[in-house]
């Protein structure tokens, strides 16, 4: 199993550009995230989901965008880059049961915005 | 809501320390508590869990109990390498249907030889 892939792992964009950050998961987990890590800090969720076709939205999710059209895919979108969005990028995966929900992540990518 | 509190890093240690990182955390109900860590350049991977009071988290030489009467789950190893050097992040999660993890700001451990 690969676990959880993100890519891309590094990025520029200037001020106003788009991308999706890409995320796959091969362990069929229903549940899916998404965090932001700023230096020095903790991990901020930015969107999740419960399974393909329903996602809902974590503590910080202006700016972002997301789908979930299978179990293994979760991108996510940036419209309009700001370099607020600079930041490292997280996506996760959980089986979602009850008693210990161990979430499993991506390596990262690691976004500037110029 | 839930929250997570860890002691501010860095942590410097010789070699061969004794290390604790503490964590406490408010919740309702009965969390589940977590060690994440993250070495440099990488994503978060699980250290250890406990799903219930007084339960032992153990892995790597690390360990962690959950204490209910003082709402904490403290990391402990009795002697750090210098590959221990990492960030730890303490989380939770509620144990009823699907529950978010809830992290703590993490806490930097530097290991010298």
């Amino acid at each position: 199993n690969a676990g959880v892939t993100q890519t891309p792992k590094f990025r520029i964009l200037k001020i106003g550009q788009s991308m999706t950050l890409q995320c796959t998961q091969d362990m069929n987990h229903n549940y899916m995230y998404w965090y932001r890590q700023d230096p020095g800090m903790g991990l901020k969720l930015i969107y999740y989901s419960v399974g393909a076709g329903i996602t809902d939205k974590g503590e910080v999710p202006n700016g972002y965008n997301v789908s979930r059209s299978t179990t293994e895919d979760f991108p996510l979108r940036l419209e309009l880059a700001a370099p607020s969005q600079t930041s490292v990028y997280f996506c996760a995966s959980s089986s979602g049961l009850a008693g210990g929900n161990e979430q499993f992540f991506g390596p990262g990518t690691r976004l500037t915005v110029l | 809501g839930d929250s997570v509190t860890q002691m501010e890093g860095p942590v410097t240690l010789s070699e061969e320390a004794f290390l604790t990182i503490n964590c406490t955390y408010t919740a309702t109900g009965y969390p589940s508590l977590f060690w994440y860590v993250q070495y440099p350049g990488e994503g978060l991977q699980l250290l250890l869990k406990a799903t219930k009071a007084d339960d032992k988290g153990s892995n790597k030489g690390f360990e962690a109990t959950y204490r209910k009467e003082t709402t904490s789950f403290h990391l402990e190893k009795g002697s750090v390498q210098v590959s221990d050097s990492a960030v730890y992040f303490c989380a939770l999660t509620g144990n009823t249907g699907f529950q978010k993890l809830v992290f703590g700001t993490g806490t930097r451990l530097l290991v010298s030889p």
